[in-house]
């Protein structure tokens, strides 16, 4: 079964920094590139960042790129998203998901909330 | 970027209605758009994918159509557990972009 277990998420002053974790199980990992989205709160998905089978590609929404840095370990099969100069706009869920193009498998997120 | 314009915002239906939605792209994606259902407290789930490809697990009554700037979401026969927000999402180009969404809710 496929499982992504998203962790790291919490309240981070303006300017501040998070590291969030996605835990992957259930599917050759190494195989698959993996996205991050995020959705805040009474909006629509956003896709913010995402990262190739073996790290050397990554795509940024341009909210996010200098701030934001996916990465991935192929070992343990975890996949990234460190967060730094957090905005308020930057509050959501954030999700993480298997795939470049459509998302079918989805953790159940980590919140993000941007205040002082 | 690629703009994705949903109609309508709100959707008014009752069960066994048939409803369709519209996704228009700013520029020409071909087929490479998705269709997601999103329940409150809950991650989107994809339904559609390549514009008109079900997922197996999705029930007939969900049908996608279209190509190149504009493109469909029809539900027939609506039922009880229809009732969510369904958003499109381009995958032609980075970066990915959804659509702001089209809530239905009970008449």
């Amino acid at each position: 079964e496929v499982q992504l277990v998203e962790s790291g998420g919490g309240l981070v002053q303006p300017g501040g920094s998070l590291r969030l974790s996605c835990a992957a199980s259930g599917f050759p990992f190494s195989r698959y590139s993996m996205t991050w989205v995020r959705q805040a709160p009474g909006r629509g998905p956003e896709w913010v960042a995402t990262i190739g089978e073996d790290g050397s590609e990554t795509y940024y929404v341009d909210s996010v790129r200098g701030r934001f840095t996916i990465s991935r370990d192929n070992v343990d099969n975890f996949v990234t998203l460190q967060v730094n100069s957090v905005r308020a706009e930057d509050t959501a869920l954030y999700y993480c998901t298997i795939g470049a193009g459509w998302y079918e498998h989805w953790g159940r997120g980590t919140p993000v909330t941007v205040s002082s | 970027d690629i703009q994705l314009t949903q109609s309508p915002s709100f959707l008014s239906a009752s069960v066994g209605d048939r409803v369709t939605i519209t996704c228009r792209a700013s520029q020409d994606i071909s087929t490479f758009l998705a269709w997601y259902q999103q329940k409150p407290g809950r991650a989107p789930k994809v339904l559609i994918y390549a514009a008109s490809a079900l997922l197996s697990e999705v029930p007939s009554r969900f049908s996608g159509g279209g190509s190149g700037t504009e493109f469909t979401l029809t539900v027939s026969n609506l039922q009880p557990e229809d009732f969510a927000t369904y958003y499109c999402q381009q995958l032609y180009r980075y970066p990915r972009t959804f659509g702001h969404g089209t809530k239905v809710e009970i008449e």
